[in-house]
């Protein structure tokens, strides 16, 4: 059974610039979330995909985006990057959106 | 939305020691994850307890859903038990969308 896996590990960005992230959830699993980590914080629900569809988000703008696809893999798009959005990203898959398992994460630098 | 309180937030042990972690949370719950952060940020799951108690080898947890608490024991502690550990519930009343605790930050040293 294959985990979940993320790319990239590390990312460095700057101000104003895209970027686009990358999941793959664990085999048998539909549902997808992306959260994201500041130093020393829990970390934060970001949004969650289910069968393709956004199915919840947290406080975060609109120039944070995403994608579910068909195999259930998933893209979190972040627009226009400011300093703050420096932090680890988790992504985590469930099935139904029970347990979560999470992935290794990427973090991104924004200088 | 749901609070999440973790204690302590900061703990040494000697290795060998015993220890107890504490998540305290504002409203009821239908679930519960444990989650030990390793030191590359990895999120390994511990524990699905929403109720009840577990036992893993030398760590157990146990939620008690309707004082709306959890506790995390971790039994004769080894250096690579140190990290962050996180407590999470759902965000509310028939979310999925997990709300993480600030964590406990744990120090096993030989």
């Amino acid at each position: 059974e294959t985990g979940v896996t993320q790319s990239p590990t590390h990312l460095i960005k700057t101000r104003g610039q895209q970027v686009t992230l990358r999941c793959s959830s664990q085999s048998g699993h539909n549902t997808v979330s992306w959260y994201q980590q500041a130093l020393g914080q829990g970390p934060q629900f970001i949004f969650q995909y289910y069968r393709e569809e956004e199915n919840g988000r947290g406080n975060f703008p609109p120039r944070f985006s995403g994608l579910q696809f068909p195999n259930y893999s998933s893209e979190l798009n972040v627009n226009a990057l400011e300093l703050d959005d420096s932090a680890l990203y988790l992504c985590a898959s469930s099935l139904n959106s029970n347990e979560q398992f999470f992935g290794p994460g990427t973090r991104l630098t924004v200088l | 939305g749901i609070q999440v309180e973790q204690s302590p937030p900061d703990l040494i042990l000697q290795e060998g020691a015993n220890s107890t972690l504490r998540c305290n949370f504002s409203d009821s719950v239908n679930n519960l994850q444990w989650f030990h952060q390793n030191p590359w940020g990895q999120l390994i799951n511990l524990f699905y307890i929403p109720s009840g108690t577990k036992q893993n080898g030398r760590l157990s947890a146990t939620t008690v859903a309707t004082e709306r608490y959890s506790l995390l024991y971790i039994s004769s502690s080894q250096t690579t038990d140190s990290g962050v550990y996180f407590c999470s519930v759902p965000r509310g009343a028939g979310s999925y969308q997990l709300t993480f605790g600030k964590g406990t930050k744990l120090s096993v040293i030989p």
